[in-house]
């Protein structure tokens, strides 16, 4: 158990709708990280936030934002939902927002699928 | 721009057999590589983290290696059992620090 949960477990939607996925951080994590991982490929990043303030992002579009709040949890949120969407999207959680010399925890993840 | 790759893609073994997984990056100046497992449909598991001063960790029957000069890392699998099936992925950060970079992973199957 990494002590980082996320909700719901598994998601259903349809093309063009938008979705909120939630995460809770260890507590005392400052930073929050998320990733996307299609079937059959590796975890992509997509952003972090560190104490509320996004602070670093991957080649994903707007449509991809996040939230972070003073309570150890997270949401992300995409709009305008595509077909290729589908997919596990994982929350991360550290003490630090530099992964040189910090250790992220992952949670169970939540099953996306757009229809 | 850190680029990770594993190799193979899939690997079918019987149990007790000892293997060997891959994977290299391209940009040496890590500080640091790491293991993880996933189950079908799963979360990841850390399975060994190895800093860039170190050139081994093991954990029960897990062994894993790195040499930063050739960008690659080894996870060696001890006597491997049909509970060993799984997705393993290795990662490293990328040079702003902000994020894992993760090859494809290899699957394992272990028959008994």
């Amino acid at each position: 158990e990494t002590g980082v949960t996320q909700s719901p477990t598994h998601l259903i939607k349809t093309r063009g709708q938008q979705v909120t996925l939630r995460c809770s951080s260890q507590s005392g994590h400052n930073t929050v990280s998320w990733y996307q991982q299609a079937l059959g490929q590796g975890p992509q990043f997509i952003f972090q936030y560190y104490r509320e303030e996004e602070n670093g992002r991957g080649n994903f579009p707007p449509r991809f934002s996040g939230l972070q709040f003073p309570n150890y949890s997270s949401e992300l949120n995409v709009n305008a939902l595509e077909l290729d969407d589908s997919a596990l999207y994982l929350c991360a959680s550290s003490l630090d927002r530099d992964l040189n010399t910090d250790t992220q925890y992952f949670g169970p993840g939540t099953r996306l699928t757009v229809l | 721009k850190q680029e990770v790759t594993q190799i193979p893609a899939a690997l079918s073994v019987p149990e007790g057999e000892n293997l060997v997984l891959n994977c290299s990056f391209t940009d040496s100046a890590i500080y640091n590589l790491q293991w993880f497992r996933q189950d079908p449909g799963k979360g990841l598991t850390s399975l060994l983290l190895i800093q860039s001063s170190q050139r081994e960790q093991t954990s029960g029957r897990l062994n894993a290696s790195l040499d930063k000069s050739s960008g690659r890392s080894t996870l060696y699998i001890a006597a491997s059992q049909p509970g060993d099936s799984a997705t393993y992925l290795c990662a490293a950060p990328n040079q702003a620090g902000t994020a894992l970079i993760f090859g494809k992973g290899t699957t394992l199957s272990v028959s008994s």
